[in-house]
Parts: structure tokens; sequence; C-alpha cells
């Protein structure tokens, strides 16, 4: 079974799209994350959830809203896609307050052209 | 605030040579500090983590040592395989109200035959 799973694996999309990435864990953990990583293999961080409430959200563009349904998901949505926006996206969670490791998804590669 | 620093790459070496990855981190409080490994095309997987100072993480033939007098978490191998090419990040977990993630900005590693 995957901890963590995201879908979908590639986005290629054009500009002014809306797309939506969709990211699960079966884990039972209460905190979830999403990072963008950039050509450069930068890893920056742009939402934290913990059951389903924001607790993190770094400067990242209005056009990026992140929707927790439940706290087993955490889906990341981008309005008006830029060309900027291309990098892969990655979901991960984590046990709170606890210290322990965060598991991630395999990524989703974004492509904006 | 409370960051990561790695040392610069890309790191090319040999097959069997020795491997350091230079790891300091700035935080407040007492961070539990991790190594994660991306393989091409993949997410990032935890490759050891310590919790506290002077313990030791091991895995694959890596370590790494927790050294608060320092603030380190610097990443060795005694002999570097091909297949150990990837991308190295460091990265540490603040034990706060809710688990804050900090990662390094990634080192490449490339092992030659």
């Amino acid at each position: 079974d995957t901890a963590v799973s995201q879908t979908p694996k590639y986005l290629v999309t054009q500009m002014g799209n809306d797309k939506s990435i969709k990211c699960e864990q079966n884990l039972g953990h209460d905190t979830m994350y999403w990072y963008k990583q950039d050509s450069k293999k930068f890893l920056k961080i742009m939402f934290s959830y913990n059951n389903k409430e924001l607790i993190i959200n770094e400067t990242v563009p209005n056009r990026f809203s992140p929707k927790s349904p439940d706290k087993a998901h955490l889906n990341l949505h981008i309005n008006s896609l830029e060309l900027g926006d291309s990098a892969v996206y990655f979901c991960a969670s984590s046990l709170p307050s606890g210290g322990t490791e965060a598991f991630f998804g395999q990524g989703t590669r974004l492509t904006v052209v | 605030g409370d960051s990561v620093t790695q040392m610069e790459g890309p790191v090319t070496l040999s097959e069997e040579a020795f491997l350091t990855i230079n790891c300091t981190y700035t935080a407040t409080g007492y961070p539990s500090l991790f190594w994660y490994v991306q393989y091409p095309g993949e997410g990032l997987q935890l490759l050891l983590k310590a919790t506290k100072a002077d313990d030791k993480g091991s895995n694959k033939g890596f370590e790494a040592t927790y050294r608060k007098e320092t603030t380190s978490f610097h990443l060795e191998k005694g002999s570097v395989q091909v297949s150990d090419s990837a991308v190295y990040f460091c990265a540490l977990i603040l034990k706060t109200s809710y688990d804050k993630v900090i990662f390094g900005p990634g080192t490449s590693l490339s092992v030659i035959p």
C-alpha cells in the first residue's frame, strides 16, 4: 500500500487554466504539507495542515488554494496557471508534535506551456 | 530564523570513494534531524534520523551524528556506489504545537564507475 499518494504524476497544461493535484495518506497522520521543488531541486514549503486546519501558509500567490476535506486528504488547487508555476509539487504527512519524519508522495510534475 | 545549510553541489566521486556532505542548522529549541534522499524521478525517502544530541543515525552504510555543540549533522559513507547517485537533503523538524519541517537546499551526488 502506498503511504502517501498523489495524482496525477504528470500534468501538462496551458497558461491560464485551473488545475488540481490530489493527495491522500493512509498513515493516520494529522499533519499534511505541500512543497514546491524548483528546477534546482530546492524545496519550499507552501502549506501545512494539522487536523484539517491551516497551520502554515508561506508566501504563496493566492492563486494557490489548499483544501482538506478530511485529515487524510490535502488537495492543491491552482487558478490561472503561469509559466513560473512549472515545478514538481510534493505532498507529505507526519505525526504532529513528535519530531518524527515526514513521509513524501512521489511528486507531481507540473508543466505550464 | 530557523534554517538548514548544506554544502554546495554537485559532488562527483569515483566508486568506493569516501563521502562527506556537510550540514549545519540554526534552530530555536531542540530539533530532530534527518537526511532524506531523492533518486532521479522519485520522491523523497528518509535515509536516517537522530532525535537528540549525540545520537547517531545510520542506514545503508550512511551515518550522521547529531552534534549540538557545532549544530551539525554531517552525512558520511565509507565507500559510495553508483547506485548512491541522488540528491541528498538535510532537514530538521521543530517540536512545537505542530511539526515544522525545514529542508536544506539539497546536494546532488554523482558517483562514476
